[in-house]
């Protein structure tokens, strides 16, 4: 499978505590966009990685947000202390000209 | 402010005719929009694109017009089958913030048999 991968597919958690989430892209894209979707609403977008580099971030992302492409191929968006309006689907993107390939997303729930 | 939008969010249509959904967008220096399509607890899925410089792309079924002096692009589906029944999104590229995709809020299209 070449497409992009995110794992975990659902997570349930405490609110307060800490979830990571992990993004595969497709292999040659160097770009990867984190993305935000809640019912009702287009893709909101949280940041954006050229290779290894964060080039963007959203103002949407808190600082109990942070994300990281250390080597410039996987990605990780991990949240601390999460709060119930954390509960969203998390959307990974990536792409090397053109359109966006996503993955499957991550749906978090925050109890 | 929302720079894209979609006007309608759901639409109806008989199976095999054609199913037409809207975007109209606000920043004229957009160069490439995009559509895509989602089903529930999956990611998007992209469908069509168009570049600034053309006014109609076509694949298959599925032809996207763009109107630059209307700032509006539509999405036509035809002839509309059950399997198309999903939650559109028109995105556009924004090249002033590293080509972000500034979507719009997503049309839900429903095929009736």
């Amino acid at each position: 499978d070449t497409g992009v991968s995110q794992d975990p597919r659902h997570k349930i958690t405490k609110r307060g505590q800490n979830v990571t989430f992990r993004c595969d892209p497709i292999s040659e894209h160097n770009r990867l966009y984190w993305y935000r979707q809640t019912l009702g609403q287009g893709p909101e977008f949280l940041t954006y990685f050229q290779n290894e580099a964060q080039l963007e971030k959203s103002r949407l992302l808190s600082d109990r947000f942070s994300a990281e492409r250390p080597k410039g191929s996987f990605s990780t968006l991990e949240i601390q202390r999460t709060e119930q309006g954390d509960s969203a689907m998390y959307l990974c993107a990536s792409r090397f000209t053109g359109e966006l390939f996503f993955g499957e997303g991550s749906r978090l729930t925050v109890l | 402010d929302q720079q894209v939008k979609q006007n309608s969010p759901s639409l109806s249509v008989q199976e095999g005719r054609i199913s037409i959904l809207n975007c109209d967008y606000t920043n004229s220096m957009f160069d490439y929009f995009l559509w895509y399509k989602k089903y529930p607890a999956e990611g998007p899925t992209f469908l069509i694109s168009i570049s600034s410089i053309k006014d109609k792309n076509e694949d298959g079924r599925f032809t996207v017009f763009l109107n630059k002096s209307a700032k509006h692009l539509s999405l036509h589906i035809v002839p509309s089958q059950p399997g198309d029944s999903a939650v559109y999104f028109c995105a556009a590229s924004d090249p002033d913030s590293n080509y972000q995709l500034i979507w719009g809020a997503g049309t839900k299209l429903i095929i009736k048999p």
